[in-house]
């Protein structure tokens, strides 16, 4: 059993420009989520992706989309960035329902 | 709107010792409540959770709903777990986490 993939695990843009983040669900996992975690902050729900379909959206502008594949594997684009964008983003994916949510190694993302 | 609230940023306490980690909540409803742990260089994973119960590594977490709290709790600390602590609820169906700030752990020898 593979474990939650993100890539690339530190990246650097700069401002106005556009991102794509990937994450590779656990085998089996068909439930994607997606949050941000600034420096000293917790996780921010930014949004979930079940069999294909945004299954949920946290606090986060247009500018933020997202895609799940078939093989529930997963991208999160942002658009425009913003220095504010500067965070670790983290993907977890899990069985749908309340289950256990297992969590990628994050992608660093720095707006310069 | 729900709330995660974690008081402490940073907690020092010395091996052995208990150690108590805070948690408050709002929701209205009936969330599910959660603690995550992120030890140094790994990614960050679930300790426990309150419908289960269980007891990991030694630490509890109870849930009250009278006071809003979840806090985590060991009775005597090892140094393997400093580590970063989250508290995190659920709303409605889904797994849609909300987390609290985090509490940064350190078990002195």
């Amino acid at each position: 059993e593979t474990g939650v993939t993100q890539s690339p695990t530190h990246l650097i843009k700069t401002r106005g420009q556009q991102v794509t983040l990937r994450c590779s669900s656990q085998s089996g996992h068909n439930t994607v989520s997606w949050y941000q975690q600034a420096l000293g902050q917790g996780p921010q729900f930014i949004f979930q992706y079940y069999r294909e379909e945004e299954n949920g959206r946290g606090n986060f502008p247009p500018r933020f989309s997202g895609l799940q594949f078939p093989n529930y594997s997963s991208e999160l684009n942002v658009n425009a960035l913003e220095l504010d964008d500067s965070a670790l983003y983290l993907c977890a994916s899990s069985l749908g329902g309340k289950t256990e949510a297992f969590f990628g190694q994050g992608t660093r993302l720095t707006v310069v | 709107a729900q709330r995660v609230t974690q008081p402490e940023k940073l907690l020092s306490v010395f091996k052995g010792a208990p150690v108590e980690l805070k948690c408050n909540y709002s929701y209205s409803g009936s969330p599910e409540l959660f603690w995550y742990v992120q030890y140094s260089r790994q990614r960050l994973q679930l300790l426990l959770r309150h419908i289960s119960r269980e007891s990991i590594k030694g630490f509890t977490a109870d849930l009250n709903k009278g006071e809003t709290s979840f806090h985590l709790k060991k009775p005597f600390a090892q140094e393997e777990d400093s580590a970063m602590y989250y508290c995190a609820l659920i709303r409605g169906t889904g797994n849609q986490f909300y987390f609290g700030t985090g509490t940064s752990l350190t078990v002195i020898p």
